[in-house]
This record gives C-alpha cells, sequence and structure tokens, in this order.
C-alpha cells in the first residue's frame, strides 16, 4: 500500500512569506502529526489531529498551523517566515481507533525541506 | 515531558549483536517505550514498542527492565543496512512522540 506522501519534496521561500506544506496519510488512518527536524533542535513535535480535530500541540508559535481535511488529508502553514524555520518538515500518520491511544506505530513521510533565505 | 537518555555513538560489527540502551528514569505507568531509526535524508521509520513486556519482532527485540526506567533494543546481528540514529522515545500523551537526540549506530564491515 501507498505510504506517507508528503508535497513539495523541496521549497524555498523568502522571509516574510508564507507556506503551506500537505501530507497524505495511508489509507485509513486517522491521525496525523508533524514534526519539525533542524540540526540544532532535532526532532520536535510540532501538532497533531485526528478525525479532523487537533488533539494536541507542541511548543512552537501561533505562526504555525495546521488542519486536517474529512479525508484525513493534512496541511500546516507557516506565516511570516523567519531563517530559523528553516528545517525539515515531516508528517508521520498512525492507525488509531481512538485519540490519544499511543499503542501504535507512526509511519513517517519523506518530508518537505524547506529553505528560507 | 518524560526525557530518555542515550549515549551519543555506538559501533558494531557487521552481524555481531547490537544492544542500544536508553535510560527513562521519569517514565510514568502509562507511556509507551517506543524506538525508531532514521537513515540520512529519510523520515524516521518504525522499530519496535513496548509497554511493560519484552517484545520481539522481524527487525529487533525489546527488552524493558522490572521497573520500567530503562530498555535496551537488541538488533541480532548487525547489517550494513542498521547503521542509522536509533531514537527512544516515550510516548506519552496524543500523538507525541518526544524524540531525544539518539544514538548514532556505526556498522563495520
Amino acid at each position: 500500500k501507498a505510504g506517507v506522501t508528503q508535497t513539495p519534496r523541496y521549497l524555498i521561500k523568502t522571509r516574510g512569506q508564507q507556506v503551506t506544506l500537505s501530507c497524505s496519510p495511508i489509507s485509513g488512518h486517522r491521525s496525523v502529526s508533524w514534526y519539525q527536524q533542524t540540526p540544532g533542535q532535532g526532532l520536535q513535535f510540532l501538532f497533531e489531529y485526528f478525525s479532523e480535530t487537533q488533539r494536541n500541540k507542541g511548543n512552537f508559535p501561533g505562526r504555525f498551523s495546521g488542519r486536517q481535511f474529512s479525508n484525513s488529508r493534512s496541511e500546516m502553514n507557516v506565516s511570516t517566515l523567519e531563517l530559523g524555520d528553516s528545517a525539515l518538515y515531516l508528517c508521520a500518520s498512525t492507525k488509531r481507533d481512538r485519540a490519544g491511544d499511543m499503542n501504535t506505530e507512526a509511519f513517517f513521510g519523506q518530508g518537505t525541506r524547506l529553505t528560507v533565505v | 515531558d518524560a526525557k530518555t537518555t542515550q549515549p551519543n555513538s555506538m559501533e558494531s560489527n557487521e552481524e555481531e549483536p547490537v544492544h542500544l540502551p536508553c535510560n527513562h528514569s521519569t517514565i510514568s505507568g502509562t507511556d509507551y517505550i517506543h524506538w525508531y531509526r532514521q537513515l540520512p535524508s529519510q523520515g524516521p521509520e518504525y522499530v519496535i514498542h513496548g509497554l511493560t513486556s519484552n517484545v520481539n519482532n522481524r527487525m529487533a527485540s525489546l527488552a524493558i527492565a522490572e521497573d520500567r526506567k530503562s530498555s535496551t533494543l537488541i538488533l541480532h546481528r548487525a547489517t550494513l543496512r542498521d547503521a542509522a540514529v536509533y531514537y527512544c522515545i516515550l510516548g506519552t500523551s496524543y500523538g507525541k512522540l518526544t524524540f531525544g537526540q539518539g544514538t548514532i549506530l556505526t556498522v563495520h564491515p
């Protein structure tokens, strides 16, 4: 079956712009989580959506937002881009039967490499 | 958030077993212990997870201490393809995997 698909794979934006990243989870998975990976901070949790509702949010400013659609596809948006937002953004989908269940494995996409200049 | 502590790096020879340790002394009773690995330029890949009992799958084994304050990921026969960063993670709340710095595993031919 198809894995997690993230688009685009690479993106270059200018400071002050906004960006939208897309994630298509594995069919049947209702949970999508987003992570930011940088050399200095490692992998950091951004937020998680389950059945179109944000269930958890990491310690990121309000410029980072997301949403999930009825088909479980998710988007994350970063407004007013800063140089420090340059990172690999990873999406993970999980087959949770109920929100909050951590007795599952997450499937990660290849990520979107965002460069802010 | 509960944290995990892992050695920065470990080395192994091909076809030998590898034991990757992890300490998680502040783990709570409902936290699952997850292991993921990441190869360069790829997203993390699930390896194994467990709660209290030892777990085995086709990739690895997970040995969990009786007090759950530490665990060990066991790769039974390391291959060059197992060279990666291995993350020991506590699954603590809604969808959140808290990654640490991980252990860089080098496998020598």
